[in-house]
């Protein structure tokens, strides 16, 4: 069965700092992955998706990931933090023969003035 | 279509009595999925429909848990004789294609 590992519980950066965010899985086949916003008392707002393709994905709000199959890892990257940003981030993996998506455990991203 | 919608946005309820919550997906979408997401932690899979069939459950779907598709439209799920420990986020979420697209979610406490 797929997991997903976020290591770090909480991310703090100064605006104006590139950020990342985290991020190992495993599968048993080739993966979806995918990372996911949540601000508080609100579902989950989709970032951005790796399928195939380019290692490098790009999505909302300036957001980027690399796809990086020899380490298991699938990291979210922002050049220039905004105070906006600081939210819950989820990783999720989905198997490409499988229909659940499983999520980790969330990471606090906390952007400082 | 204005997104997936979940209704109620709060309940809560007292130990012992059920509950039915409600999900309208993504009119396109064939595949609808239950969450439920507790303090802290990221969402844990429920259960999986495919048009109007239930095609996966999650250990974590207890025998007071029930869910409908009945229409392969909007979804119910249902909790009976609730306890405590069923306080959490339930997220409903519908899927075309690869991705997902999640409602607001439907906070449940019980007291």
């Amino acid at each position: 069965a797929q997991s997903v590992a976020q290591p770090e519980d909480q991310v703090n950066v100064a605006e104006g700092n590139p950020l990342t965010v985290k991020c190992t899985y495993s599968v048993s086949g080739n993966p979806y992955l995918f990372w996911y916003v949540q601000y508080p008392n609100r579902g989950l707002q989709f970032l951005l998706k790796y399928i195939t393709g380019d290692n490098l994905v790009k999505g909302s709000y300036g957001f980027e990931a690399e796809f990086n199959k020899s380490q298991t890892s699938f990291h979210l990257k922002k050049p220039s933090a905004l105070v906006s940003d600081s939210a819950l981030y989820f990783c999720a993996v989905r198997d490409i023969h499988d229909n659940d998506m499983r999520f980790g455990a969330g990471t606090r991203l906390t952007v400082k003035p | 279509d204005t997104g997936v919608s979940q209704d109620p946005r709060h309940k809560i309820t007292k130990r012992g009595q059920n509950v039915t919550f409600r999900c309208d997906p993504i009119s396109e979408h064939n595949r609808l999925y239950w969450y439920r997401q507790t303090l802290g932690q990221g969402p844990e899979f429920l259960t999986y429909f495919q048009n109007e069939a239930q095609l996966e459950k999650s250990r974590l779907l207890s025998d007071r848990f029930s869910a409908e598709r009945p229409k392969g439209s909007f979804s119910t799920l249902e909790i009976q004789r609730t306890e405590q420990g069923d306080s959490a986020m339930y997220l409903c979420a519908s899927s075309s294609g690869y991705g997902y697209t999640f409602g607001s979610g439907t906070r449940l406490t019980v007291v």
